[in-house]
């Protein structure tokens, strides 16, 4: 079974809905994160955490919002989707001890039409 | 900003040939990551390198990092189908904590 997962895998929704995208990791890491990945400009931190009582904002984290519901479970929220915020997601987690060395989940593929 | 640069962008090859990519910064870091990604799926870490002039050798793959540990290169020898997809380079940031990427190198070696 994959260590970091990513529901849903893709998803189409219209301007101006609430979407949420859910992660789940087994690794027992305490650090998670949202990243989004646009053709041209590698990945881009939304947001971050490093325990279920810490969270912080990335280099875009307008537009968005999360939860970190327990150690394993960090979920990102759109508010009100734009065509801009089409991309791929990614979550990732990390050890406290090596936080440079990070594991990805397998990504959602969002189109906001 | 700390920016990480990468080159080529992209890059199409013939099986068989050598290849070498590159990461380039103005700022100093403790480590750096090289990572490959497939389609449809998230990245993976292949390497982490943290001492100046350090090389790793992970099969045909070998990564450098430089003496001022400002840059770092990607060398594949007799390139492969399978090695096909994008490779990003990444470095931490001591202060914030966070991973810096770069933007990609898109590799495609046809058989």
């Amino acid at each position: 079974d994959a260590d970091v997962t990513q529901t849903p895998r893709n998803r189409i929704t219209k301007t101006g809905k609430r979407i949420m995208l859910e992660c789940s990791q087994t690794k027992g890491h305490d650090r998670m994160y949202w990243y989004r990945q646009d053709p041209g400009l590698g990945l881009r931190l939304i947001y971050y955490s490093f325990d279920v009582k810490d969270i912080n904002k990335g280099e875009i984290s307008d537009g968005y919002s999360v939860s970190r519901q327990a150690q394993a479970k960090f979920s990102l929220s759109l508010e009100s989707a734009i065509p801009n915020q089409t991309a791929l997601y990614f979550c990732a987690t990390s050890d406290p001890g090596r936080p440079w060395e990070q594991y990805f989940g397998p990504g959602t593929r969002l189109t906001v039409t | 900003t700390q920016l990480l640069e990468q080159s080529p962008q992209f890059l199409s090859i013939q099986e068989g040939e050598n290849l070498t990519v590159y990461c380039n910064s103005s700022s100093v870091f403790s480590s750096l990551q090289w990572y490959r990604q497939e389609p449809g799926e998230g990245p993976v870490l292949l390497v982490t390198v943290v001492t100046g002039g350090e090389v790793k050798k992970l099969k045909r793959l070998t990564f450098q990092f430089g003496d001022a540990r400002k840059d770092s290169s990607l060398h594949i020898t007799a390139a492969q189908p399978g090695d096909t997809g994008l490779y990003l380079c990444a470095a931490g940031s001591s202060n914030t904590g966070k991973l810096i990427f770069g933007q990609g190198t898109t590799l495609q070696v046809k058989p």
